[in-house]
């Protein structure tokens, strides 16, 4: 069974664009997350989705935004990037949210801006 | 708000020492606690869990026990390997349902031949 798949694996940005980055789930999981990993702050809760809605958000700015489709992969969108968003954005998927639900991650989109 | 405090790193051990990196939480209710994993290049990996008060959690040699009364969950290992070395987490989901890990700081570990 393939492991969850996140593209592109690494991205330069210059300050002020923006950036989507794509998390495909394990088959048949429902539940996708997203954080933020950085030296500085360590991992950070981004969003949670399920069902194609979002359940859960940490403590970030509108620039970041999400979204799950219907085949349950999901995006995450920042606008306006700041050299401060340079980070390894991580993803995991699960069955469907609860604690009993193993959280599988993938290895992560290294995102750079200048 | 919730928050888990790991010990500093880096730890730096010989083969076949005894491993203990301490964890500590705080939190609301009684969230499950979990040790993740990281290998260079790699995502998290899952090394062990545990759910309620005094549940041990063990896998490949590791072992950690939920301590509610200490609110720790320090992660042990009787004999380390070269492969052992990576960056472990320690790390709460918060409670019923919700799929939101809160993470410690992250201890990286090298273990020398």
């Amino acid at each position: 069974k393939a492991g969850v798949t996140q593209t592109p694996r690494y991205l330069i940005k210059t300050r002020g664009q923006q950036v989507t980055l794509s998390c495909s789930p394990i088959s048949g999981h429902r539940s996708v997350s997203w954080y933020q990993q950085t030296p500085g702050q360590g991992l950070q809760f981004l969003f949670e989705y399920f069902s194609e809605t979002q359940r859960n958000k940490g403590n970030f700015p509108g620039r970041f935004s999400g979204r799950q489709f219907s085949n349950s992969r999901s995006e995450m969108n920042v606008s306006t990037l700041e050299l401060g968003d340079s980070a390894l954005y991580l993803c995991a998927s699960s069955l469907a949210p609860g604690i009993n639900n193993e959280q599988f991650f993938g290895p992560g989109t290294r995102l750079t801006v200048l | 708000g919730n928050s888990v405090t790991q010990m500093e790193g880096p730890v730096t051990l010989s083969e076949e020492a005894f491993l203990t990196i301490n964890c500590t939480y705080t939190a609301t209710g009684y969230p499950s606690l979990f040790w993740y994993v990281q290998y260079p290049g790699e995502g998290l990996q899952l090394l062990l869990k545990a759910t309620k008060a005094d549940d041990k959690g063990s896998n490949k040699g590791f072992e950690a026990t939920y301590r509610k009364e200490t609110t720790s969950f320090h992660l042990e290992k009787g004999s380390v390997q070269v492969s052992d070395s990576a960056v472990y987490f320690c790390a709460l989901s918060e409670v019923m349902g919700a799929q939101k890990l809160v993470f410690g700081q992250g201890t990286r570990l090298t273990i020398n031949p």
